[in-house]
């Protein structure tokens, strides 16, 4: 059973970071390309960043761009988004998804709250 | 940036209506939009891929269609358990994007 868990979320004040980390299992997690999708309490579904199977190829949307870092180390199966500079709008749950044409599986999520 | 218009964002039915919902992109997509299910509380479900492919596990009353800019999810008979929101999203170009979601209502 294909699994992602996502942990590394909490409040944190404007200005800080964190590092959100994904546990996969289930499959052959080395063998697929990867990714962060956010959202907003109440709101719809925001693309925060890409990372192909080797990690190879990143991309990130301008919104998080120079302040967000995606990386995955294959050999411990996990995938983790480093998230500084944090702002009052990155305030969101973060999923992990598996992108298999599309993204096919995703996790339960982690809440990163920015408030002072 | 490409731009994923949804319409309507609501929409009040009963049970064993059928519904079709709308995404529109804002220039071609070929063929590479999904829509994904979401419940109160829980991660987005995949329900279709490539437009018209529909996910493992996937109730057959649940079908994609369209190219380019226009396209469609229809569900056939609603079920109680299916007013909840939908979104689509395109993997054409980065960023990938979403839809602002369509949200079912019991009537």
């Amino acid at each position: 059973e294909v699994q992602l868990v996502e942990s590394g979320g909490g409040l944190v004040h404007p200005g800080g970071y964190l590092r959100l980390s994904c546990a996969a299992s289930g499959f052959t997690f080395s063998s697929y390309n990867m990714g962060w999708v956010r959202q907003a309490p109440g709101k719809g579904l925001e693309w925060v960043s890409y990372i192909s199977s080797s990690g190879s190829t990143i991309t990130y949307a301008d919104s998080v761009r120079g302040r967000f870092t995606i990386s995955r180390d294959n050999a411990k199966n996990s995938l983790y988004l480093q998230v500084t500079s944090l702002r009052v709008e990155d305030t969101a749950v973060y999923y992990c998804a598996r992108e298999a044409v599309t993204f096919d599986y995703w996790g339960q999520g982690t809440l990163v709250t920015v408030s002072s | 940036e490409i731009v994923l218009t949804q319409s309507p964002a609501t929409l009040s039915l009963s049970p064993g209506e059928r519904v079709t919902l709308s995404c529109r992109a804002s220039q071609s997509v070929s063929s590479y939009l999904a829509w994904y299910q979401q419940k109160p509380g829980q991660a987005p479900r995949l329900l279709i891929y490539d437009a018209s492919n529909r996910a493992t596990g996937i109730p057959a009353r649940f079908s994609g269609s369209g190219s380019g800019t226009d396209f469609t999810l229809t569900i056939s008979s609603l079920e109680p358990e299916d007013f909840v929101v939908y979104y689509c999203q395109q993997r054409s170009n980065w960023p990938y994007t979403f839809g602002q979601g369509t949200k079912l209502e019991i009537k």
